[in-house]
């Protein structure tokens, strides 16, 4: 067990282009989590997926941004038209959720920092 | 709306003294709180989880209390050392939309001086 990877680390791009970041779970976790986290600020929570379903949108997340996680193992997140008001630390962080389990910690990345010029 | 507040934003220490790091939120319903540390550029790396019905946790140098009465925790940690330098983030799961996320605090950065 690796832990919780991610792909790219840093991302620079254009305001305008699009960008996807993955993020691949410490496996037979069965929730992931994106968190988004600007310059001396916590992360703040965007979605969650349980297995291949997402469950819980943040109003942070914009109809710009996507998430998926097809097979219920590694995510991706699409930020479409980037702006510059994007630039942040992007944070996945995966758990293994049960019935009758209490709700676990949570295990993060080292996320991909994402700069738009 | 449920915050989670962290005081104070920085500190700054000489090496061996013992510190205490504040957190408070303004809602008691919670699963469990979670200390985490942050190194610069980095991710996060959990080092406490305290349950609702747990009063305190240790690892190590590390202590932390939960009094979710008063919606408070702090993290105590005994003679400090430079490679403790790193910024400690508060994370709050309410009981409030399942818990399913966690709610940060803005984290305490600790700059620990030889």
């Amino acid at each position: 067990d690796t832990g919780v990877s991610q792909n790219p680390r840093h991302k620079i791009t254009k305001r305008g282009q699009n960008v996807t970041f993955r993020c691949d779970p410490i496996s037979e976790h069965n929730r992931l989590y994106w968190y988004r986290q600007t310059l001396g600020q916590g992360p703040e929570f965007l979605t969650y997926f349980q297995n291949e379903a997402q469950l819980e949108k943040s109003r942070l997340l914009s109809d710009r941004f996507s998430a998926e996680r097809p097979k219920g193992s590694f995510s991706t997140l699409e930020i479409q038209r980037t702006e510059q008001g994007d630039s942040a630390m992007y944070l996945c962080a995966s758990s293994l959720v049960r019935p009758a389990r209490p709700l676990w910690e949570q295990y993060f990345g080292p996320g991909t920092r994402l700069t738009v010029t | 709306k449920q915050e989670v507040t962290q005081i104070p934003a920085a500190l700054s220490v000489p090496e061996g003294e013992n510190l205490v790091l504040n957190c408070s939120f303004t809602d008691s319903a919670i699963y469990n709180l979670q200390w985490f540390r942050q190194d610069p550029g980095k991710g996060l790396t959990s080092l406490l989880l305290i349950q609702s019905s747990q009063r305190e946790q240790t690892s190590g140098r590390l202590n932390a209390s939960l009094d979710k009465s008063s919606g408070r925790s702090t993290l105590y940690i005994a003679a400090s050392q430079p490679g403790d330098s790193a910024t400690y983030l508060c994370a709050v799961r309410f009981l409030t939309g399942g818990g399913n996320k966690l709610t940060f605090g803005t984290g305490t950065q600790l700059k620990v001086e030889l």
